[in-house]
């Protein structure tokens, strides 16, 4: 069964410097987004991504975020100049357009 | 903006039992769609099920049902003859039916603790 996938699955970083996290969505699907989790809170959205442009973002999703679709299968979440409340969960997600098939997150934690 | 609440912070329940997970909601839209994500502690979501606000009848998906009753903005989940490996985070959330809207969004989560 086809399946989300990310990499890394663990990052940890410098508070200022910049990541970018990596997602394979499901080949077929047409939306993609973001959401991260603090962790012991809840799943936040991010952003969503649809024919080659966001389509919907919060109000977490500030200048420092920026989503990009390279090629035909990746979609890459950049933070510019991480800060510590950061640290989060980051979960890509892919649908055909109802629910989300989620990827096994990555782990980001700046120090 | 519409919001999820999930108003029992944690459950538990004795193996091979049944357990219901409660989820209310508030939106004043009548098109849109409700899920349950289980969230192991590997951290993985995973859809357990999922109900369009449109069909009356509740969804079911083997030891899995949902009790949707709409004008009340209710989601409960139940869990039947429970299994330790339904101990998880279980989140409830909502997405919109309106175009350009895909986003979900979820409650503050329960966790499900099965005893053996």
């Amino acid at each position: 069964e086809p399946e989300v996938t990310q990499t890394p699955s663990h990052q940890v970083t410098q508070m200022g410097q910049e990541v970018i996290l990596r997602c394979v969505p499901i080949s077929n699907h047409l939306y993609f987004y973001w959401y991260r989790q603090i962790l012991g809170q809840k799943v936040e959205f991010l952003v969503s991504f649809y024919n080659n442009e966001i389509s919907e973002k919060s109000e977490i999703f500030d200048d420092q975020f920026s989503v990009e679709r390279p090629d035909g299968s990746n979609f890459t979440l950049k933070i510019r100049s991480t800060k510590l409340e950061d640290s989060a969960m980051y979960f890509c997600a892919s649908s055909e357009g109802l629910a989300g098939d989620f990827g096994p997150g990555t782990r980001l934690l700046v120090l | 903006a519409q919001t999820v609440t999930q108003s029992q912070p944690e459950m538990s329940v004795q193996e091979a039992e049944t357990v219901t997970l409660s989820c209310t909601y508030d939106t004043s839209e009548s098109d849109y769609y409700l899920f349950w994500y289980k969230q192991p502690p590997s951290r993985q979501m995973i859809l357990v099920i999922r109900q369009e606000a449109y069909k009356q009848q509740n969804a079911t998906e083997n030891r899995f049902s949902v009790n949707f009753q709409k004008a009340a903005k209710s989601f409960s989940l139940k869990i039947s003859d429970s299994q330790l490996g339904d101990a998880a985070m279980y989140f409830c959330a909502y997405r919109s039916g309106r175009g350009g809207s895909e986003k979900l969004v979820f409650g503050k989560g329960t966790k499900l603790t099965v005893n053996p």
